[in-house]
């Protein structure tokens, strides 16, 4: 069945990169997503990846997918601690119908 | 523009009870999705409407059922309450074919 995992949480400083991992196991999956969390909010969309690509760079953020291994991972630059949020790995299928998301990586940013 | 947007924000019900939240999509969207999320776990995909009918369903009992009217917004709706369902319930929107799914801020529902 499908599964998505995540390491729960990740520290680092402020100004270093943050390396969020994910591993999922449903390679019919057609996209690959990135959210962020805020306390008591909703989630935004930071990027997604279509489950043919290898990278995508969107300003601070790159997306690396390993099809063979079934993995995914979110690079931030220069963290600051206003990236300080949980951030969710998700496999969405066509028409973001059924979709798995994993259970988050809490983020903290020190300054 | 506007987003996603949700209603109520926050609720409280008692066992039993019978709750209806509802969703306004992004401009443009003709898709919604629901989900719950539970504290300190990831969004649950309930359902998903699309054309006024359900398209896709997680692994939700019939307690949870839902409608999509012909602006596109969508109700969801849950009969006889548990403790469980307390949650925030998220609703998506997204362009049938694209895979863009936005959400709302959710509707926190406590179960007492």
């Amino acid at each position: 069945g499908e599964d998505v995992e995540q390491s729960l949480f990740l520290s680092v400083r402020e100004g270093d990169s943050s390396v969020i991992n994910c591993t999922y196991t449903d390679s019919s999956s057609t996209y690959l997503y990135w959210y962020k969390q805020e306390p008591g909010a909703g989630l935004q969309l930071l990027t997604y990846i279509f489950s043919n690509m290898d990278m995508k760079q969107d300003q601070r953020l790159t997306v690396l997918l390993n099809k063979k291994d079934k993995h995914l991972s979110l690079r931030i630059a220069d963290t600051q601690t206003g990236d300080s949020a949980i951030y969710f790995c998700a496999e969405i299928y066509t028409n973001a119908g059924k979709s798995t998301f994993g259970d988050g990586t809490t983020l903290t940013v020190k300054p | 523009d506007a987003g996603v947007t949700q209603s109520p924000t926050h609720l409280i019900k008692t066992r039993g009870q019978q709750v209806t939240l509802r969703c306004s999509p992004k401009s443009g969207h003709d898709t919604v999705s629901w989900y719950q999320q539970a504290l300190g776990q990831g969004p649950q995909f309930i359902f998903q409407y699309y054309e006024e009918e359900e398209r896709q369903r997680g692994n939700f009992p019939d307690r949870f059922s839902g409608h999509q009217f012909p602006n596109y917004s969508s109700e969801l709706n849950v009969n006889a309450l548990l403790l469980g369902d307390s949650a925030l319930y998220l609703c998506a929107s997204s362009q049938d074919g694209f895979g863009e799914l936005f959400f709302g801020e959710g509707s926190r529902l406590t179960v007492l």
